[in-house]
């Protein structure tokens, strides 16, 4: 069991360029959240989803895109990078959305640098 | 001014000392409450979370939730070198349950 996995580990990006950051689970559950985390500033939720073919917007979701085809993955997608994305980014999966009743596993993030 | 403060530390103690972090938050809305621990270069991985106030003990933790004055804690006993780590409070109301507002995390570091 592998929990959640995300590639790459690390990238660096010019300002402008595009890439999907990856993330996987294989805990079967039917929630899926990206967050970025941003020194001193806390983890910040990007999108969501409650299942294959939902997403949905959190709290920060200008400059990104996701997609849910199938239970296991949830990709990430920056457009247009730009120096403000520079972060880390942590894919997390829970079986509900009661997140305050069940545990939201975390992958081990992606960090990111856009110069 | 930010819906959860948390002071970022770092906070030095020596191993066996009993350890306090808190948090304070602006929304009264808040009806769960969460602390995650978050080793470096980690994810976070959760640690307790309560409903509600009042205090709920899971081994050497305390997670305590005073919403009158929306302050929570978290309590650490006998604090081993193991438990160094940034600790991120997290909270939630009942019409958003999905949207955990997190603070900025305290960086503990317990010395052997």
């Amino acid at each position: 069991n592998a929990g959640v996995t995300q590639t790459p580990k690390f990238r660096i990006l010019k300002i402008g360029q595009s890439m999907t950051l990856q993330c996987a689970q294989d805990m079967n559950h039917n929630y899926m959240y990206w967050y970025r985390q941003d020194p001193g500033m806390g983890l910040k939720l990007i999108y969501y989803s409650v299942g294959a073919g939902i997403t949905d917007k959190g709290e920060v979701p200008n400059g990104y895109n996701v997609s849910r085809s199938t239970t296991e993955d949830f990709p990430l997608r920056l457009e247009l990078a730009a120096p403000s994305q520079t972060s880390v980014y942590f894919c997390a999966s829970s079986y509900s959305r009661r997140q305050f009743t069940d545990t939201q596993y975390f992958g081990p993030g992606t960090r990111l640098t856009v110069l | 001014q930010k819906e959860v403060e948390q002071d970022p530390g770092p906070l030095s103690v020596p191993e066996g000392a009993i350890v306090s972090l808190n948090c304070t938050y602006s929304n009264s809305a808040f009806q769960y409450f969460m602390w995650y621990r978050q080793y470096s270069r980690k994810g976070p991985e959760l640690l307790m979370y309560t409903y509600s106030s009042g205090n709920k003990e899971d081994g050497r933790f305390t997670a305590q939730v005073d919403k009158s004055s929306k302050y929570i804690s978290l309590f650490i006993r006998d604090s081993q070198p193991s438990d160094s780590a940034t600790y991120l409070c997290a909270m939630s109301g009942m019409d958003s349950s999905y949207k955990l507002i997190f603070g900025s995390g305290t960086r503990l570091l317990v010395r052997p």
